[in-house]
């Protein structure tokens, strides 16, 4: 098993649509778990970043965590054209130096 | 707002050849790392670096691999001798000791092609 799996998409939605990304992972060790949000030949850019178990809402981004089921969720409101981009979910142990893993991101279109 | 800046962007070479891929982290950042990403793959990390020597690194990161901090600023990549396979975007990344796991400022990526 995967230590992490996303789909891959591509999901193409259209303008003001609820965009629902969703990663689940097997390390129950996880504590840390984070959305990076990278543009096309960009490098990864810190979105939501969530420790253990509940909901953390930023915006229009709202992230989930439910580690009983090893699950996290992105959820986008109103999706915008500029939300284009690949999302790539990451997850790491505990705080210090270890490093993250990453699930394969999914790739989002927004039409407008 | 300080950032991750990498060099070159895109670096061309021949299977063989030695390849030095150039990062300056954060001013303030203490921990460094590279990570690769294969077209169309995740990214994958490679190697961890602190207290100017490497604190963990990965299966891929192989005797072909070094990481050296030469001047209080840059941090850099060798690949010794490239191989087709080393094809990939390589980011380099930073982190600040009292920042929050796991959050890492990347740079844009140097794309290696090895012809």
């Amino acid at each position: 098993q995967k230590e992490v799996e996303q789909d891959p998409g591509p999901l193409s939605v259209p303008e003001g649509a609820i965009v629902s990304l969703n990663c689940t992972y097997s390390n129950s060790a996880f504590q840390y778990f984070m959305w990076y949000r990278q543009y096309s030949r960009k490098g990864p850019e810190l979105l939501m970043y969530t420790y253990s178990s509940g909901n953390k809402e930023d915006g229009r981004f709202t992230a989930q965590v439910d580690k009983s089921s090893k699950y996290i969720s992105l959820f986008i409101r109103d999706s915008q054209p500029s939300d284009s981009a690949t999302y790539l979910c990451a997850m790491t142990t505990f705080s210090g130096n270890t490093p993250l893993v990453f699930g394969k991101g999914t790739r989002l279109s927004v039409i407008a | 707002e300080p950032e991750v800046t990498q060099t070159p962007s895109h670096q061309v070479t021949q299977m063989g050849q030695e390849v030095i891929l150039r990062c300056v982290p954060i001013s303030n950042h203490l921990y460094f790392y590279w990570y690769r990403q294969i077209l169309g793959q995740k990214v994958e990390f490679l190697v961890s670096f602190y207290n100017n020597e490497i604190s963990e690194k990965s299966e891929i990161f192989d005797d072909q691999f070094s990481v050296e901090r030469p001047d209080g600023s840059n941090f850099t990549l060798k690949i010794r001798s490239t191989k087709l396979e080393d094809s990939a975007m390589y980011f380099c990344a930073s982190s600040n000791r009292q920042g929050r796991a796991g959050e890492l400022f990347f740079g844009e990526g140097s794309r290696l092609t090895v012809l």
